[in-house]
């Protein structure tokens, strides 16, 4: 059955950097587009970034590009997250989600893991 | 970024017809995109509901209940998701999303409460 399960998740202070793992099975990780999604404590999901199947393509939310870079290593079904210039706003567990196809953005999630961006 | 405005809650009686509503910003024609709609509860992942772009292309997800649907109001620049007969288990937070072209857009959120 298909799995994601969120790593890397800690205490960080603001301006520090920080990288997330999602590792994948279950299923042919080279094959599906890869999402990272957050929700503030309190808050609703705010997508963050979509990586395509090999890599080539990724899309960011205006509130974390040129910040977080979200990338993939096929040959280890891992996604990565790497959050630079960590702010207190950044603080909520991230999701790591796939995509099924145009009419399905989301389909199987993780159970997700939290960062605390807090001096 | 576009907008996508969902009232923080609504309610509704069990075996009424729950309508939330997901206005989008004036700078996208809700014509012209496929809207998704999540259900989201406590200690769970969100779960995909359906995609609505048209009567006539949309679409359920597996096991979805077709109680479940949605509509456009194109004048008003909405998308409607509409929970017929709801039932307790309904109770949740539920979020449109859109692609406008380069980036996912989730709507802040409806909290549904059965009454």
């Amino acid at each position: 059955q298909v799995q994601l399960v969120e790593s890397g998740g800690v205490v960080v202070q603001p301006g520090r950097s920080l990288i997330l793992s999602c590792g994948a099975s279950g299923f042919t990780f080279s094959g599906f587009d890869m999402h990272w999604v957050r929700q503030a404590p309190g808050k609703g999901l705010e997508w963050v970034a979509v990586t395509s199947n090999d890599g080539s393509n990724t899309y960011y939310a205006d509130s974390v590009k040129g910040r977080f870079s979200i990338s993939r290593d096929n040959s280890k079904n891992t996604l990565f997250l790497h959050m630079d210039s960590l702010k207190p706003e950044d603080t909520a567990v991230y999701y790591c989600a796939r995509k099924f196809d145009y009419y399905i953005p989301f389909d199987y999630w993780g159970q997700g893991t939290l960062v605390t961006v807090s001096s | 970024q576009p907008v996508l405005a969902q009232p923080p809650s609504s309610s509704a009686s069990p075996g009424e017809t729950a309508r939330l509503t997901c206005a989008l910003s004036r700078d996208i024609d809700v014509g012209s995109y496929n809207i998704y709609w999540y259900q989201h509860k406590p200690g769970s992942p969100p779960r995909y509901l359906l995609y609505h772009y048209s009567d006539l292309d949309k679409g359920r997800g597996s096991g979805v209940p077709s109680r479940f649907s949605a509509s456009k109001d194109s004048s008003a620049n909405t998308g409607i998701l509409l929970i017929s007969g709801v039932q307790s288990e309904d109770e949740a937070d539920y979020y449109c999303l859109i692609w406008p072209g380069n980036a996912w857009v989730f709507g802040g959120g409806t909290r549904l409460t059965v009454l």
